[in-house]
Formats: C-alpha cells, structure tokens, sequence
C-alpha cells in the first residue's frame, strides 16, 4: 500500500489566497484525521472523519477553515482566505477505527502563507 | 493544564545508552499513542496501547492505566533514533497531544 497521500509537499501562498491541501487516506481505512502543527502549539487535531461524516470539528481554528469527504478515498482541508498566522504542516492520517487502531500519517503539506 | 505532560523536553543521550521518556495523562482514555517525528518532519506511529507493554525492536512501551502513566524506553540508543517522540491519548472522541521530547543520540 502506497500509505495516506498528501499534496502539496510545501505551497507558499500569499495573504487572502484560498489554499486547497488534499489527501488520500489507505484504502479500507474508514477514519480520516486533519492534524495542524506549528512550533508554538505543537500537534493539534483539526477535525475527523467516519465513513466519510464529519464527526469533530471542534478543533477548526475558525470558519475560514473548512474540511470535506466526498468519497472514501480523498479529503479536502481548505483554507479561505488564507492568513500568514496559518503557516504550518497539515498532517492527514487515517486509521480503521479511531481508537484501538495504529494511526497512519502523511508525509504532510508544508504551507507557508506570506 | 494540558491533559498530557511528557518528560523530558529535551533529552541527550550517548550512543548505547538505555532511554525513558514519560508520558502523564489526565483524561480517562481508550488508547495512547506513542509517535515518532523525524528531523524531516515525517510522522510515524510506534505503538498503540490500551494496557500492559509492547516491544518492537529496541523499543518499549509501557502503560499504567491506574496511574495514567506510560513510558516509552529505547535500548541501546542509536543515533538514528534521534527524532522528537510524541504522547497522544484518544478518549474515544477527542485526542490530545503532549508536547513531544526531543531527543538527540549522539555518537
């Protein structure tokens, strides 16, 4: 299995620019998860998904984030518009379940917003 | 209070050395997660633990469910497990992150 996809590797967007990060979790695996990471804050859980529903987005920073599933195998993390403070790596990782299952992560997707 | 405190921050160790880095928690959780970030920035899951001990390699992981402890131990540390290790815990419906130790492994 070729493990959870990401793109971009990096995108360097300006201010006010929509971003788009994609991911494409392992094949089977029916939970998908958006994590931020950021030196001050360190790892953080943005939002999760089962079986393709949103089932917590309480660690979406504010309404310029949104995330969606439209199908098993991609996910969408979308940025809108796009502030320098967003600057981070955006992990996605799936798993079978959401807990009682090892976690999967991408490689992540470097954005830095200028 | 953050719901996870590890220990150390930071660690140095000498090639060979025997490595404990810890993990409280103070949620009550389904599962713990120890998580390895390399200096690239790649992100790998080394164990998944609800109770008792796992071993893969030189690697050790341990929980206290009572005591909401766990650790993570490395046997005769290499250089190339210099990386930051990260605690997380999963309480069924939300995770949380400690801040990660950072460890260097010199030669």
């Amino acid at each position: 299995d070729a493990g959870v996809i990401q793109s971009p590797r990096h995108e360097v967007t300006e201010m006010g620019q929509e971003v788009t990060l994609r991911c494409k979790p392992i094949s089977g695996h029916d939970y998908l998860f958006w994590y931020r990471q950021t030196m001050m804050r360190g790892l953080e859980l943005l939002i999760y998904f089962n079986n393709n529903v949103p089932i917590d987005d309480s660690g979406m920073p504010e309404d310029r984030f949104s995330a969606k599933m439209p199908n098993a195998s991609f996910s969408t993390l979308k940025i809108q518009p796009s502030e320098p403070r967003d600057s981070a790596v955006y992990f996605c990782a799936s798993s079978l379940s959401s807990s009682g299952n090892t976690i999967y992560f991408g490689e992540g997707s470097w954005l830095t917003v200028v | 209070k953050n719901e996870v405190e590890q220990s150390p921050q930071n660690l140095t160790a000498q090639e060979g050395e025997f490595i404990t880095i810890n993990c409280s928690y103070s949620v009550g959780i389904s599962a713990l997660h120890w998580l390895q970030q390399h200096p690239g920035g790649g992100i790998v899951s080394l164990f998944m633990l609800s109770s008792g001990k796992k071993k893969h390699g030189r690697l050790i992981a341990t929980i206290n469910i009572q005591e909401k402890h766990s650790s993570l131990h490395i046997t005769a540390s290499h250089p190339r497990d210099s990386a930051v290790y990260i605690c997380a815990v999963d309480t069924g419906n939300q995770f949380y992150f400690g801040t990660g130790t950072s460890l260097t492994v010199i030669p």
